[in-house]
């Protein structure tokens, strides 16, 4: 039971285009999402997250936006750099210092 | 450095052998998490603690699988009889209550191969 998914295993996006990796969820119990990206050999790095009671959360290059109704939510980067390159994942948690239930990750890949 | 720490990173071990990891949180952090990854999938919860108390067990922490967290500072996780299918990367995550936040920070993780 995926409870969240991230359908696109894979996003090539050139360099200063804005790259957009998107996330669906199905339980209902979830008030948090969190962005984590994840390098090889290294654990994965807390992006931006945010709250069910908002729509949208800015943190410089990174925005996240979240429709509650149809249960989704993205993440925006502008502009995209090589740096950026890495395996996003999306995670849910219904908040509280609760687990973290994370879907299967994207590659992104920005290309010069 | 003050971030999560974990050791070791690496460790090949014998089918039907024990192996012991360790993680160490960041310091004013009360909330330690146990998470396994595997290729091609995100991490999945394990186990949590909040000070010495573990809280939750995921049914994927078999018999086989133990985690204590002595002191309330760090953690280790136990994994007796070890199978081939215990091969992943074992995660440990830190959070703290008394800012209310919700990220949990990430260690460098524990490679784990099963031959």
């Amino acid at each position: 039971d995926q409870q969240v998914k991230q359908n696109s295993p894979s996003l090539s996006v050139q360099e200063g285009r804005i790259s957009i990796l998107n996330c669906d969820y199905t339980n209902s119990m979830f008030d948090y999402f969190l962005w984590y990206k994840k390098y090889p050999a290294e654990g994965p790095t807390f992006l931006i997250s945010i709250s069910s009671i908002k729509d949208k959360n800015e943190d410089g290059r990174f925005t996240v936006f979240l429709n509650k109704s149809a249960k989704h939510l993205s993440l925006h980067i502008v502009p995209s750099q090589p740096g950026d390159s890495a395996v996003y994942f999306c995670a849910a948690t219904p908040g509280g210092g609760n687990k973290l239930t994370f879907g299967t990750g994207t590659q992104l890949k920005v290309e010069l | 450095d003050t971030g999560v720490s974990q050791d070791p990173r690496h460790k090949i071990t014998k089918r039907g052998q024990n192996v012991t990891f360790r993680c160490d949180p960041i310091s004013e952090h009360n909330r330690l998490y146990w998470y396994r990854q595997t290729l091609g999938q995100g991490p999945e919860f394990l186990t949590y603690f909040q000070n010495e108390a573990q809280l939750e067990k995921s049914r994927l922490l078999s018999d086989r699988f133990s985690a204590e967290r002595p002191k309330g500072s760090f953690s280790t996780l136990e994994i007796q009889r070890t199978e081939q299918g215990d091969s992943a990367m074992y995660l440990c995550a830190s959070s703290s209550q008394s800012q209310g936040a919700i990220e949990q920070f990430f260690g460098p993780g524990t490679r784990l191969t099963v031959l």
